[in-house]
């Protein structure tokens, strides 16, 4: 079964950090673009970030450059979101994200999410 | 690119025909894609390049548009239907999405 889990989410205050975690199983995670994407409480969808398969390349929405960092480890079917100097906007679900091969940046798998609260 | 999506909620009953428009900022041709989500779950792929159905999605979504308006149709309303759609632009980064629409009984 085709599968996305993320790990690492809680509770952190202004201007802290936090790594989120997510591993694919059940396909060849290193043939897939992956991104994250997050979603405010009661909130709509927003993207995060983007990184290539081989992690040579990577985008990131405006208001998180400089802050988060993508990354993954395709030999432990691995991506990270590492997130620094964080704000109280912040505060969502994150989502990690399978792009599909043949779809152009199509979500086609997406992990259940996990919860980042940012609150002194 | 901003999406405007409209309405951002509807009530409607089973059997009925539901319709949501995603206008987009700028013209994307149809790298346009459409989402459902259930409360307390991840989206779903639904449809994407504006018409294609994703496989196992039921027959009764349908979707059209180019340029800068696009429409999600349900035909007929299933119970199992009644969730949130998003419409995501795919031309560029940064993604973007729209702010969603409910449908509710």
């Amino acid at each position: 079964e085709v599968q996305l889990v993320e790990s690492g989410g809680g509770l952190v205050q202004p201007g802290g950090s936090l790594r989120l975690s997510c591993e694919g199983t059940g396909f060849i995670f290193s043939s897939h673009w992956m991104d994250w994407v997050r979603q405010a409480p009661g909130g709509g969808l927003e993207w995060v970030a983007h990184i290539k398969q081989d992690g040579s390349e990577t985008y990131y929405l405006d208001s998180v450059r400089g802050r988060f960092t993508i990354s993954r480890d395709n030999a432990k079917n691995s991506l990270s979101l590492q997130m620094n100097s964080l704000r109280v906007e912040d505060t969502a679900r994150y989502f990690c994200a399978r792009v599909s091969p043949v779809l152009g940046r199509t979500f086609d798998v997406w992990g259940q999410g996990v919860l980042v609260t940012v609150s002194s | 690119i901003q999406l405007t999506q409209s309405p951002s909620s509807l009530s409607a009953s089973v059997g009925d025909r539901a319709t949501i428009t995603c206008r987009a900022s700028q013209a994307i041709a149809r790298y346009l894609v459409w989402y459902q989500q259930k409360p307390g779950q991840a989206p779903k792929l639904l449809i994407y390049s504006a018409s294609t159905l994703q496989s196992g999605v039921p027959s009764r979504f349908s979707g059209s548009g180019s340029g800068t308006d696009f429409t999600l149709t349900i035909s007929s309303l299933q119970p199992e239907d009644f969730a949130t759609y998003y419409c995501q632009q795919i031309n560029g980064y940064p993604l973007t999405f729209g702010g969603g629409t409910r449908v509710e009984i």
